[in-house]
């Protein structure tokens, strides 16, 4: 079966603007959740999509929002760029949250000069 | 706050050996731990949990063990193959569906 599948694998942008991502769980999969990775910093928890609802939100400002569509389909946003917004974005999927297994995406490298 | 501490940025250990990864937490309220693995350019995958009940798990060659009175975990490898190279994270839950992780360890199997 297709994995999760995350585009654009590669983004550049300049500061002060926004960027959109998405994120294709896998088939069946009813929640999405999408994390920062940076050097050093491990994973940060963004937010957590189940059934079109926002379960659950980490310690981000409100530039960096999300939605999950009724195919379970799930957009991240972030508006405003900063430099320090450059990082990997992780997406995630599993049946029901992480207790059933997350399945990961290979994620979007977004690069703001 | 980290609530999750992976002290050890890097590790190195010869094919063969036994290759241990430690992780630290602050949270007494966790009570799930997962340990995953990453490659580059690839998204992290899932290698083996376990429960605050238990005190070990193991699949394979992979054991990991929880010693709650100390809020340490630790990740054993025997014996450790070439594949086995990547960053490994250790993550930890309570009951709010959020997963808290930490910063990972590079661990480099040597031929």
């Amino acid at each position: 079966k297709a994995g999760v599948t995350q585009t654009p694998r590669y983004l550049i942008k300049t500061r002060g603007q926004q960027v959109t991502l998405s994120c294709s769980p896998i088939s069946g999969h009813r929640s999405v959740s999408w994390y920062q990775q940076t050097p050093g910093q491990g994973l940060q928890f963004l937010f957590e999509y189940f059934s079109e609802t926002q379960r659950n939100k980490g310690n981000f400002p409100g530039r960096f929002s999300g939605r999950q569509f009724s195919n379970s389909r799930s957009e991240m946003n972030v508006s405003t760029l900063e430099l320090g917004d450059s990082a990997l974005y992780l997406c995630a999927s599993s049946q029901a949250g992480f207790d059933y297994g997350y399945t990961f995406g290979s994620g979007t490298r977004l690069t703001v000069v | 706050d980290q609530q999750v501490k992976q002290n050890s940025p890097s590790l190195s250990v010869q094919e063969g050996r036994i290759s241990i990864l430690n992780c630290d937490y602050t949270n007494s309220m966790f009570d799930y731990f997962l340990w995953y693995k990453k490659y580059p350019a690839e998204g992290p995958t899932f290698l083996i949990s376990i429960s605050s009940i238990k005190d070990k798990n193991e699949d394979g060659r992979f054991t990991v063990f929880l010693n709650k009175s100390a809020k340490h975990l630790s990740l054993h490898i025997v014996p450790s193959q070439p594949g086995d190279s990547a960053v490994y994270f250790c993550a930890a839950s309570g009951s709010n569906y959020q997963l808290i992780w930490g910063a990972g360890t590079k661990l480099i199997i040597k031929p």
